[in-house]
């Protein structure tokens, strides 16, 4: 079965600081990797996705890295801020593209 | 646009007892998602539909049934509940294809 294996579990960065998040993929038939953002009390949210076309992918302060020879993406979270503090979720394709496979997700705490 | 409404926000069960959450979208999605959220474990699908009428098991549909009669509805049902199914439960919805998923608010169902 289709796993993500996501790490660190916890991370807790100084404001400013670069927040990283790896994601580890077994197989998949479709390559699209997104990353959600969950606050607490509130649902995920789509926060940025790359598809391997390229090795990577800047929206704002986030950068997706993609490795598709080592089956490895990551999140790198440039200028962290309090803002940032959420839950992050890697997530990747299973059943074709009908349904995603998350991780176990990564609770990110930024202290000013 | 409301998005992705889930209906309760809470609830509390006796072991045992039956219950129906509801989940609806006004984005005329075709794919529609139940997942629990429990500490450590991430995400987890317990059924999907990707389409009126179409039901799937995900990883964890015992003790769950679904029902999408109509486009814009998803029903999770619990007909006995136990304790193990104390989590929180998200709705989320899809255009064609799983990869971009839209997520509701959450219930948080307890089960004594």
């Amino acid at each position: 079965q289709q796993q993500v294996k996501q790490s660190p579990q916890s991370l807790i960065v100084q404001k400013g600081g670069i927040s990283i998040i790896n994601c580890a993929y077994e197989n998949t038939a479709f390559d699209y990797f997104p990353w959600y953002q969950q606050f607490p009390g509130k649902g995920p949210a789509l926060l940025i996705a790359i598809r391997p076309d390229v090795s990577e992918k800047k929206e704002g302060r986030f950068t997706i890295s993609f490795n598709k020879s080592a089956k490895q993406f990551s999140l790198h979270i440039m200028d962290s801020q309090p803002g940032d503090s959420a839950t992050y979720f890697c997530a990747a394709p299973r059943d074709g593209a009908n349904n995603l496979f998350f991780g176990t997700g990564t609770r990110l705490t930024v202290i000013p | 646009n409301a998005g992705v409404t889930q209906t309760p926000k809470f609830r509390v069960l006796k072991t045992g007892q039956s219950m129906t959450l509801l989940c609806a979208q006004d984005m005329n999605h075709e794919y529609m998602y139940w997942y629990r959220q429990d500490p450590g474990m991430g995400l987890r699908l317990i059924h999907y539909s990707v389409g009126e009428g179409t039901t799937a098991k995900g990883e964890v549909p015992d003790g769950y049934n679904v029902s999408r009669l109509k486009k814009q509805n998803f029903l999770l049902g619990l007909e006995s509940a136990a304790p193990s199914q104390t989590s929180v439960y998200f709705c989320a919805s899809s255009p064609s294809g799983g990869l971009r998923q839209f997520f509701g608010p959450g219930t948080r169902l307890t089960v004594l």
